[in-house]
């Protein structure tokens, strides 16, 4: 078991260019999370899956923003013409649900730092 | 809707003192109460976890926490502070236990003064 693992660790791009990152989840679980954090601010829920399927999505993740999680393993997060308002830490979690188990942990991965310039 | 309020952004102690980092909330339902940890350049590690079981909840590295329903109040505490414990601590809250999002409080820095 070697985590959370979130690729790239950091970002640089030019206002208007895309990105995508990618988190790979620990092997077991099923939920995986997808939350944006900006200086100053604690994380912000952006949209979780479980499996492949995507459950809910905040309204922060406007049109420009696309999440999959095609064979519910890794997923990727896509910013289409990114904003310098889109610089910050984009975080990765993933948790166990079982029928039955709702308090297992969400352990998060150490975030892609994305800086638009 | 789900919030919570930390009380401080930044929170200065000497080593060996009592840390007392504040958190409230705010939930329509019974609450699923969290404090994580997080050092510079990391994610997020969970430090202790209320999920409606004994309102003193013990976490790791000596934390520990106490839900007061009347308070709406879930504060870290620990009874002596180390240089190690340096770092940004945020409460959250969750409506459907550790199995669903998140929602955080904007942080305390918490520094240890040798």
């Amino acid at each position: 078991d070697t985590g959370v693992s979130q690729d790239p660790r950091h970002k640089i791009t030019k206002r208007g260019q895309n990105v995508t990152f990618r988190c790979d989840p620990i092997s077991e679980h099923n939920r995986l999370y997808w939350y944006r954090q900006t200086l100053g601010q604690g994380p912000e829920f952006l949209t979780y899956f479980q499996n492949e399927a995507q459950l809910e999505k905040s309204r922060l993740l406007s049109d420009r923003f696309s999440a999959e999680r095609p064979k519910g393993s890794f997923s990727t997060l896509e910013i289409q013409r990114t904003e310098q308002g889109d610089s910050a830490m984009y975080l990765c979690a993933s948790s166990l649900a079982a029928a039955g188990a709702r308090d297992n942990e969400q352990f998060f991965g150490p975030g892609t730092r994305l800086t638009v310039l | 809707a789900q919030s919570v309020t930390q009380l401080g952004s930044h929170v200065s102690v000497s080593e060996g003192a009592l840390v007392l980092l504040r958190c409230n909330y705010s939930s329509s339902v019974p609450p699923y109460l969290f404090w994580y940890v997080q050092y510079p350049n990391q994610g997020l590690q969970l430090l202790l976890k209320y999920t409606s079981a004994a309102t003193l909840v013990k976490g790791i590295n000596g934390f520990e926490a106490e839900f007061k329903k009347s308070e709406t109040s879930f504060h870290l505490t620990k009874p002596s502070a180390h240089m190690s414990d340096a770092a940004e601590y945020f409460c959250a809250v969750s409506k459907g236990g550790s199995n669903y999002k998140l929602t955080f409080g904007k942080g305390t820095l918490l520094t240890v003064n040798p």
